[in-house]
């Protein structure tokens, strides 16, 4: 299996625009996580989803956030517009059903907003 | 609020000098405690799942271990390899909620 993937690896902008972050998860994984990793606040849990579903978004730093899963092979992370203060590596983690609290992570997408 | 303390920040231990690592925790109902490897420029990696005080999981140089308030990640001859920053993280009760707190880490540097 390919694992996670994640697109783009590296991404960076002016504030104010939009950045669109993908994932890909495991195939046959029913759980999708999103995370931000900074210095100071280290890895922090945005939304995930079951089947699809988004269960919990109290993690969505502000409205700025969005995110979706139109199927179980892809999601998106959607920050408009963007700000300094978002620059982090975001990372998509997934399990399965199964053995739902082993989550395996991409590899990230390191985002600077200038 | 719930909280995960990792200590130390950074650790630097010659090759073969054996070693722990600790995550303290201050929460109600725990469900789990996850000790993950994250190496640089890639996402972490899952290691071991504690569930109750007692409960010990070993895998090669590394045994977890966890107690009501801490569990402690025990590096025994250490390599180079080794070198990585690792992460606790705890799941707590509640309906339907697959949610992991994560603490910020210990740097482990092995030197050769």
């Amino acid at each position: 299996d390919a694992g996670v993937i994640q697109s783009p690896r590296h991404e960076v902008t002016e504030m104010g625009q939009e950045v669109t972050l993908r994932c890909k998860p495991i195939s046959g994984h029913d759980y999708l996580f999103w995370y931000r990793q900074t210095m100071m606040r280290g890895l922090e849990l945005l939304i995930y989803f079951n089947n699809n579903v988004p269960i919990d978004d109290s993690g969505m730093p502000e409205d700025r956030f969005s995110a979706k899963m139109p199927n179980a092979s892809f999601s998106t992370l959607k920050i408009q517009p963007s700000e300094p203060r978002d620059s982090a590596v975001y990372f998509c983690a997934s399990s399965k059903l199964a053995d739902q609290e082993t989550q395996y992570f991409g590899p990230g997408t390191r985002l600077l907003v200038l | 609020e719930d909280q995960v303390t990792q200590s130390p920040e950074a650790l630097r231990l010659q090759e073969g000098e054996s070693s722990s690592l600790n995550c303290s925790y201050t929460v109600s109902g725990l469900r789990g405690l996850f000790w993950y490897r994250q190496d640089p420029g890639k996402g972490p990696e899952f290691l071991f799942t504690l569930y109750s005080a007692g409960e010990e999981k070993e895998k090669e140089r590394l045994k977890a271990t966890l107690t009501k308030k801490e569990s402690f990640l025990h590096i025994t001859a250490p390599k180079p390899e080794d070198s990585a920053t690792y992460l606790c993280a705890v799941r707590i009760s509640g309906a339907g909620s697959y949610q992991l707190t994560f603490g910020k880490g210990t740097k482990l540097s092995v030197i050769p």
